[in-house]
């Protein structure tokens, strides 16, 4: 069983256009995280929902909207995509936000903006 | 703020020797966690170890221990008998629980291993 899943897994696309990427956990997991890694391999935290509620937002543009139904998933929805959108977004999740717990990734949703 | 750096872009290492790999920290938190995560060309990201601030003996598990410095903020992964499976980028982060800690993974710019039959 995936513990964390994440569709698709690739996504090409124009600049301009408006896209989702969803995040599944089965872990029973209160945390949800989206982290950008961009061509140099650097990750970086987006944002990070605790039980349904936004925890971090770390000054990204708001065209990225986070959205949690229910605390097994986060989607993020992309308006406008431009070509520095272009990246891999992972999804993370873990206990809580304590920082004893580690997190546990998704494989990866590669973005591609034309 | 906090700051993790990996000086070692990319290393070799023979098959079935040691290697470690290298990781300073930066935090004004007395409490906060040390992780170490490898990410393979196929592109998922594998936790492998934790180092907790206050723990006293080092973390290991299987081939992989942590060796926390922390008086010189430090906490190199220690990869022993190296396997050619071990070919991978290798990210150190840490995670604060600082009066604003929220969970956040900070990443180092990771270290590239390759394995030498």
């Amino acid at each position: 069983d995936t513990a964390v899943s994440q569709t698709p897994k690739y996504l090409v696309t124009q600049m301009g256009n408006d896209k989702s990427i969803k995040c599944e956990q089965n872990l029973g997991h209160d945390t949800m995280y989206w982290y950008k890694q961009d061509s140099k391999k650097f990750l970086k935290i987006m944002f990070s929902y605790n039980n349904k509620e936004l925890i971090i937002n770390e000054t990204v543009p708001n065209r990225f909207s986070p959205k949690s139904p229910d605390k097994a998933h986060l989607n993020l929805h992309i308006n406008s995509l431009e070509l520095g959108d272009s990246a891999v977004y992972f999804c993370a999740s873990s206990f809580d936000y304590s920082s004893y717990n580690e997190q546990f990734f998704g494989p990866g949703t590669r973005l591609t903006v034309l | 703020a906090q700051k993790i750096t990996q000086t070692q872009p990319g290393m070799f290492v023979q098959e079935k020797e040691a290697v470690t790999l290298d990781c300073t920290y930066d935090t004004s938190d007395q409490s906060y966690g040390l992780f170490w995560y490898k990410q393979p060309s196929s592109g998922e990201m594998i936790f492998l170890i934790y180092q907790g601030s206050y723990d006293e003996q080092n973390a290991t598990e299987g081939r992989y221990s942590l060796n926390f410095q922390k008086a010189r903020k430090s906490a190199n992964l220690v990869i022993s008998a190296s396997q050619l499976g071990d070919s991978a980028m290798y990210f150190c982060a840490m995670s604060g629980l600082g009066s604003s800690n929220t969970g956040k993974l900070i990443f180092g710019q990771g270290t590239t291993l390759q394995v030498k039959p």
